[in-house]
Formats: structure tokens, sequence, C-alpha cells
């Protein structure tokens, strides 16, 4: 079965540190790789997509994500964090054949130490 | 340009209550969802449309049933309230595969 696992429940990171999200995903097919960020209360916003191509895309807000076929993984980088980065961020493959439905991983909330 | 739209924003129920929550998109999407929330889970997808008349069950549909009669709106309807239904709900849109969600700013429902 399709599956998304974010091994990280919570990360704490100093302000201008940076930043790596963990993600690894089980999919037959060549999946469509998605990174949303929730901020508390609000609803999700796309940060970045992978679709084909160019392995490494950039996102919104600084980010970039790198998908590495041979390991399963769509892991999220942002060089130096931001006391605004703090938020929850959920992983989500798309499933071609059934509707273009995202599975999600569990989320990682990130908190930003001043 | 409203996007997607969900009501009401917050509901309270009694068990065995039933409700009918709302999403109305006016981005012309063909795929509706309609997932939940809860803490530690991330998003589940509840039941999930590909078209105007067209329903089918996701990851967790039971206690759950929905309609599409018009392409714009995607209900979902609980008949009979639990309070393992307390959670937020979130209704998505797409144009089909290979396009990205958008999501609604999400229902809190608590069932006591």
């Amino acid at each position: 079965a399709q599956s998304v696992t974010q091994p990280d429940i919570h990360i704490t990171v100093s302000e201008g540190a940076s930043l790596e999200l963990r993600c690894n995903y089980s999919y037959g097919a060549t999946p469509y790789l998605f990174w949303y960020v929730q901020s508390p209360g609000q609803g999700l916003q796309l940060l970045l997509k992978y679709f084909s191509g160019d392995t490494l895309v950039q996102g919104i807000k600084g980010f970039e994500a790198e998908f590495k076929r041979s390991q399963s993984s769509f892991n999220l980088r942002k060089p130096s964090v931001h006391w605004s980065d703090a938020a929850e961020y959920f992983c989500a493959v798309g499933l071609m054949e059934y509707g273009n439905k995202l599975v999600f991983g569990a989320g990682t909330i990130l908190r930003v130490k001043s | 340009n409203a996007g997607v739209t969900q009501t009401p924003k917050f509901r309270v129920l009694k068990t065995g209550q039933s409700m009918t929550l709302l999403c109305a998109q006016d981005m012309n999407h063909e795929y509706m969802y309609w997932y939940r929330q809860d803490p530690g889970m991330g998003l589940r997808l509840i039941h999930y449309s590909v078209g105007e008349g067209t329903t089918a069950k996701g990851e967790v549909p039971d206690g759950y049933n929905v309609s599409r009669l018009k392409k714009q709106n995607f209900l979902l309807g609980l008949e009979s309230a639990a309070p393992s239904q307390t959670s937020v709900y979130f209704c998505a849109g797409s144009s089909g595969t290979g396009t990205t969600c958008t999501f609604g700013s999400g229902t809190r429902l608590t069932v006591v």
C-alpha cells in the first residue's frame, strides 16, 4: 500500500541554522511528491512539488527539496531558518491512478529557537 | 477570487446529531476531496470525487456520506455524529493528474 513516512515528529532548530525535514514514501509508480506547510489554526499551503525532471526543486519561502528515487526520499531543506518558519510540515504523495488523491505523512512540527 | 470555501468554520454537535459540511469551489476543479486531520496522523482521505455525479471511498469513509450533484460543490454528511468524528475537516480540489490540490481553510468539528 502507498504510504508516506516522516520520521521526525518534532524538530527544534535555532534561528539562522539550516533545516532538513525527512520524508520517505512507498509507491510503486513514479510519484508526484509535495510538501505543504500549515501554521496553527490555518489551512495547508503548498511549498513545492515534484512531478518530473530536475530532482532538485525550488519552492516558496526559500525552501527546496530533493527527490532521490534510489532512497524513496523527498527531503525538504532550507539553508537559514527564520522564526516565521515555525509550523507543521507535511509531505505527501499523489496517486495518479486514484483520482490524483494525496497520501500524507503524519507531519513534522518545527520549532524555531531565537 | 474565493478558491475553495468551506462552511461552517466551526461546529459543535451532540452525539447522534447529523450535519452537512459544504465545500464550494470556483476554480473549475474536476476532482474534489474531503480529508480529516487528527493530531499525529496527518490528513486522511474520507471520500473523493473525480467529476460531477461521481463519488468514491477514501481511506476512512465509515460514518460519512458525500454528494457531488454540481461540479462546484462537494458535500460531506454525518448522519449520526460520534465523538470519534471530532476532527478538523479539509476540502480540496484539483484539476486532475499532475496538478496541485488547493485546500480550503478547514472546519473544526467537535462532537460531545
